[in-house]
């Protein structure tokens, strides 16, 4: 079947740090892969997504490569900022079109 | 263009009752789908509707319906509502086909109480 493994939070960063967020997923077929932010009190907005094995897709700085060989998609920013304070979703989508979720990890940014 | 609308924000509901709430997609897209947020089991599948028609479903009892217009809007309907029933309810449109991009409404926090 298909789901996602993702990194257990909260994790607090200072302002500048190193961001890394793993994913690991198992999946039926070829899926392609998603990483959605969801800011409080708001639905969920694409960040980035990769569509087939090496693609790298990247956004306001977020970074994450789909590894078909240890089935992962870990997102990656180089620095930080308290404005990324967010809860963070890895995702993954077979042909069906419906996605599956990792289970979250809420990232607090301090100045 | 507008985004995806999901109307009302906020609803509270006693058990037992019934419950509807609305999605309107991106003008364009035809499908909708919908999930269910909870600080327990995280976001989960329900149902997607593309052209009228439910195309796929998720692992949820028969109480949990749904069903779209010709217009692309959707409902969907919880019935003999349960305290396990609070979460949040998302609606996603996107164009149509595998792989196209889901677009997010800002939910509908329901609560039962």
């Amino acid at each position: 079947g298909n789901s996602v493994t993702q990194m257990e939070g909260p994790v607090t960063l200072s302002e500048e740090a190193f961001l890394t967020i793993n994913c690991t997923y198992t999946a039926t077929g070829y899926p392609s892969l998603f990483w959605y932010v969801q800011y409080p009190g708001e639905g969920l907005q694409l960040l980035l997504k990769a569509t087939k094995a090496d693609d790298k897709g990247s956004n306001k700085g977020f970074e994450a490569t789909y590894r078909k060989e240890t089935t992962s998609f870990h997102l990656e920013k180089g620095s930080v900022q308290v404005s990324d304070s967010a809860v963070y979703f890895c995702a993954l989508q077979t042909g069906a079109n419906n996605l599956f979720f990792g289970t979250g990890t809420r990232l607090t940014v301090i100045p | 263009k507008a985004g995806v609308t999901q109307t009302p924000r906020y609803l509270i509901k006693t058990r037992g009752q019934q419950v509807t709430l609305s999605c309107s997609p991106i003008s364009g897209h035809r499908s909708v789908s919908w999930y269910q947020q909870t600080p327990g089991q995280g976001l989960q599948f329900l149902f997607e509707y593309f052209s009228e028609t439910q195309r796929n479903k998720g692992n949820f009892p028969g109480r949990f319906s749904g069903r779209q217009f010709s217009n692309s809007r959707s409902e969907m309907n919880v019935s003999t509502l349960e305290l396990g029933d609070s979460a949040l309810y998302l609606c996603a449109s996107s164009e149509m086909g595998p792989n196209t991009e889901a677009f997010f409404g800002q939910g509908t926090r329901l609560t039962v109480v």
